[in-house]
């Protein structure tokens, strides 16, 4: 079974600050992992996915993520945080012979000028 | 145009009536799915399916039923809604769990 925790409901950090929300998952087989973004009434669009070829992966909009299999950790991380970064951000989970996506409770980031 | 298109956008109902939302897709993926989404609780899965012939109950099917017309069309029904039926809904489809799932925007139901 899959299952994903996000450390933080709610993030807030100012225009240029380091960006980082956590992801913690447990799975029982080797996992695939994502991270989508969801704007103000919009749907969920796909950030980035690990699916065990490079440990660190780059997505769209310069964020990236790093699988790390001894922490359980599949945190995504922006340099610089930019206005329009504001949004909730969810974590999911699944294992390679997987029926559906497991997502966690999402994170919701806000960006200070 | 939309690859996963959802109608309507948004629903008022009352408690009782019999409620459709609908899903289409252009993208060509067997596997489907419905899912609600409720503040702080993320996306919980209601049913899936991987072909037309393939239903099967998600983590919360309890008060909803699906209907797979075709490849391309999966519907989700609320029986006989009620209030805490009052949430986002999204249809999502998936060619191989590998490259994820594409989402439609989501269907906003209120049952009064």
């Amino acid at each position: 079974a899959q299952s994903v925790t996000q450390l933080g409901s709610h993030v807030s950090v100012s225009e240029g600050a380091l960006v980082l929300l956590r992801c913690n998952y447990s799975s029982s087989v080797p996992p695939y992992l994502f991270w989508y973004v969801q704007y103000p009434n919009q749907g969920l669009q796909l950030l980035l996915k690990y699916t065990s070829a490079a440990t660190l992966v780059k997505g769209i909009n310069g964020f990236e993520a790093e699988f790390k299999k001894s922490e359980t950790s599949f945190h995504l991380t922006k340099p610089s945080a930019h206005m329009s970064d504001a949004a909730e951000y969810f974590c999911a989970v699944s294992g390679q012979a997987g029926t559906a996506l497991i997502f966690g409770k999402g994170t919701t980031l806000s960006v200070s000028s | 145009d939309a690859d996963v298109t959802q109608t309507p956008r948004n629903r008022i109902t009352k408690t009782g009536k019999r409620i459709m939302l609908e899903c289409s897709q252009t993208k060509g993926h067997d596997r489907m799915y419905w899912y609600r989404q409720d503040p702080g609780l993320g996306l919980r899965l209601i049913y899936y399916s991987f072909d037309v012939k393939d239903i099967n109950k998600g983590e919360i099917s309890d008060g909803y039923s699906v209907s797979r017309q075709a490849q391309a069309k999966f519907s989700l029904s609320l029986e006989s809604a009620i209030p805490n039926q009052t949430a986002l809904y999204f249809c999502a489809t998936s060619d191989n769990l590998r490259e994820g799932q594409y989402f439609g925007p989501g269907t906003r139901l209120t049952v009064l």
